[in-house]
């Protein structure tokens, strides 16, 4: 099984410029997570989902923009790229039962995005 | 509000040695508890896990114990190696994973 796989690995905007980061998992998991880790730094959560057609609020939101219209897929939009949002970003998926994923995460590989 | 604390790196080592990584967390009720690693350039790992307190969870050499009195998940391991070297995750879940800031732990030989 692949598990969760994002594309593209690499990527260098200008400020201004919009993108789609893509995110794919064939678990069949129920949520979905999208997180980005700066430079020596933890992971923030952005946004997640719980299931198909819905999507929440993470810690730093703000710049983003998500939809899920499958299980399967999760993408990230960024509409006016910003130097802050300079960073790696991983997706995550996760069975939760009864509130909770007690099974762990599975990330995939990480998309390095560059803003100039 | 739930948060996760991990000791700051970075944790410099010499091979052989004994590893301790402290991590406490707040959270509402017992959470599961994991440690995640992170190879340079790579993504998350799940590393182990304990679902429930007094649990011990164990992965390639290192243990980590889920003590409820504490709120504590310390990460041990006996002897590390170079290939140990990475940055170590604490985290805790309800529907969304709480992470730590991550520890940097460097193995020299």
């Amino acid at each position: 099984n692949a598990g969760v796989t994002q594309t593209p690995k690499f990527r260098i905007l200008k400020i201004g410029q919009s993108m789609t980061l893509q995110c794919t998992q064939d678990m069949n998991h129920n949520y979905m997570y999208w997180y980005r880790q700066d430079p020596g730094m933890g992971l923030k959560l952005i946004y997640y989902s719980v299931g198909a057609g819905i999507t929440d609020k993470g810690e730093v939101p703000n710049g983003y923009n998500v939809s899920r219209s499958t299980t399967e897929d999760f993408p990230l939009r960024l509409e006016l790229a910003a130097p802050s949002q300079t960073s790696v970003y991983f997706c995550a998926a996760a069975w939760v039962s009864a509130g909770e994923a007690n099974y762990g995460y599975t990330f995939g590989s990480g998309t390095r995005l560059t803003v100039v | 509000g739930d948060s996760v604390t991990q000791m700051e790196g970075p944790v410099t080592l010499s091979e052989e040695a004994f590893l301790t990584i402290n991590c406490t967390y707040t959270a509402t009720g017992y959470p599961s508890l994991f440690w995640y690693v992170q190879y340079p350039g790579e993504g998350l790992q799940l590393l182990l896990k304990a679902t429930k307190a007094d649990d011990k969870g164990s992965n390639k050499g290192f243990e980590a114990t889920y003590r409820k009195e504490t709120t504590s998940f310390h990460l041990e391991k006996g002897s590390v190696q170079v290939s140990d070297s990475a940055v170590y995750f604490c985290a805790f879940n309800t529907d969304k994973l709480i992470f730590g800031t991550g520890t940097r732990l460097q193995v020299f030989p």
